[in-house]
């Protein structure tokens, strides 16, 4: 089983340029998400999505964009990188709502911005 | 006063031995609690929910204070293979989590 898989795993921007975080999953899971870690600090929700056509901000939403397009697909689109969006991103997923069950994260996508 | 609070550690313990890390969390109408293991460099991976009765599984075992707001995971007889990073995960409000910092374990011959 693949679960959910994210590209790329590493990436380096220079400031202003955008690009986009790939997500999908396999699992059929309504609820998908975007966080952010970064040293010192705790997982922090971006942007997340209760089912295909529906997303929502989360914690840090700013210089980020999303579309759940589909059910598998979340991408997140930086759409001019800054170097304080130098981080790990982990896109989630899971079969209930957030608190009600397992969550399901890919293995990151580290982002350097120069 | 951070939403999550974890003692970042690192606790570092030799095999075998017993291990406890403590998570306090600000908001007393929270509604569900996880605590989450982070080997280095990889994705968090679901470790065990936390009942309001406590449950055990294997050597972990987990508690939740919702007195005083807090919850807790003891490891017993503690393995090389435990050494990683123990995430508090709270459900505060609809649909988002927060995620304490981690607390980091070592353990060691």
């Amino acid at each position: 089983n693949a679960g959910v898989t994210q590209t790329p795993k590493f990436q380096v921007l220079k400031t202003g340029q955008s690009m986009t975080l790939q997500c999908a999953q396999d699992m059929n899971h309504e609820y998908m998400s975007w966080y952010r870690q970064d040293p010192g600090m705790g997982l922090r929700l971006i942007h997340y999505s209760v089912g295909a056509g529906i997303t929502d901000q989360g914690e840090v939403p700013n210089g980020y964009n999303v579309s759940r397009s589909t059910t598998e697909d979340f991408p997140l689109r930086l759409l001019s990188a800054a170097p304080s969006q130098t981080s790990v991103y982990f896109c989630a997923s899971s079969r209930q709502r957030p608190g009600a069950g397992e969550l399901f994260f890919g293995e990151g996508s580290r982002l350097t911005v120069l | 006063r951070k939403e999550v609070e974890q003692d970042p550690g690192p606790f570092n313990v030799p095999e075998g031995a017993t291990v406890a890390f403590n998570c306090t969390y600000s908001n007393s109408a929270s509604q569900s609690f996880f605590w989450y293991r982070q080997d280095c460099r990889k994705e968090p991976k679901l470790l065990m929910s936390v009942y309001s009765s406590g449950n055990e599984d294997g050597r972990f075992t987990a508690q939740l204070n919702r007195a005083s707001q807090y919850i807790s995971l003891l490891i017993r007889d503690s393995k090389l293979s435990d050494s990683a990073t123990y995430l508090c995960v709270v459900n505060m409000r609809g649909n988002k989590l927060t995620f304490g910092t981690g607390t980091q374990l070592k353990v060691e011959l």
